[in-house]
């Protein structure tokens, strides 16, 4: 089975432009999770998505957003890109969403986005 | 609100030697823990994890880990490591429940020759 694909691996952008990230969750799982990673904050959690609803949600501005498709692949989207933004961007899946026990969340490569 | 603290940001260690990789958490409820590891350009593995019933846990590559709740800790040991083990690893802690993981800041482990 494959595992979690994220495209495009790297991605340069200037300040002020805008991002779309996508991942594609391994085959029957129908939950998204995106985390930022970045040296001096770690890993943080963005959102989750299930059956095209975000269910939950991280402490990030509106600048960050995402979606779910019908197939549960997902995007994210940054918008007026800042320095900051700077970092690997991880999505996971899992079989399931938020509520249902535990269920384990597998991780793609992640894509590194720089920001000049 | 949840919080994990690794009191290591890197640990330096010789192939063979024991190591152990150290992780507190902070929660006012349930929770699962987990240990995973990251190797250089890539995503996150999970190493181990904690849900329920017995508090030793063990990964199939020679790591375990012991979940004490009184202590809330969780640390990560391995009696004899590889060259190869040489990697970050997160601790993290998620509500039961739910599928947002809350990371410490990672330990490095650097094992040399």
């Amino acid at each position: 089975k494959a595992g979690v694909t994220q495209t495009p691996r790297y991605l340069i952008k200037t300040r002020g432009q805008q991002v779309t990230l996508s991942c594609s969750p391994i085959s029957g799982h129908r939950s998204v999770s995106w985390y930022q990673q970045t040296p001096g904050q770690g890993l943080q959690f963005l959102f989750e998505y299930f059956s095209e609803t975000q269910r939950n949600k991280g402490n990030f501005p509106g600048r960050f957003s995402g979606r779910q498709f019908s197939n549960s692949r997902s995007e994210m989207n940054v918008s007026t890109l800042e320095l900051g933004d700077s970092a690997l961007y991880l999505c996971a899946s899992s079989l399931v969403a938020s509520g249902a026990g535990y269920n384990e969340q597998f991780f793609g490569p992640g894509t590194r986005l720089t920001v000049l | 609100a949840q919080s994990v603290t690794q009191l290591d940001s890197q640990v330096p260690v010789f192939e063979e030697a024991p190591v152990e990789l150290r992780c507190n958490y902070s929660s006012s409820v349930s929770v699962y823990l987990f240990w995973y590891v990251q190797y250089p350009n890539q995503g996150l593995q999970l190493l181990l994890k904690y849900l329920s019933g017995s508090t030793l846990v063990e990964s199939i590559n020679g790591f375990e880990a012991e979940f004490n709740k009184s202590q809330t800790s969780f640390h990560l040991r391995k009696p004899s490591v590889h060259i190869s083990d040489t990697a970050e690893y997160f601790c993290a802690v998620s509500n039961t429940g739910f599928q947002k993981l809350v990371f410490g800041t990672g330990t490095r482990l650097l094992v040399s020759p």
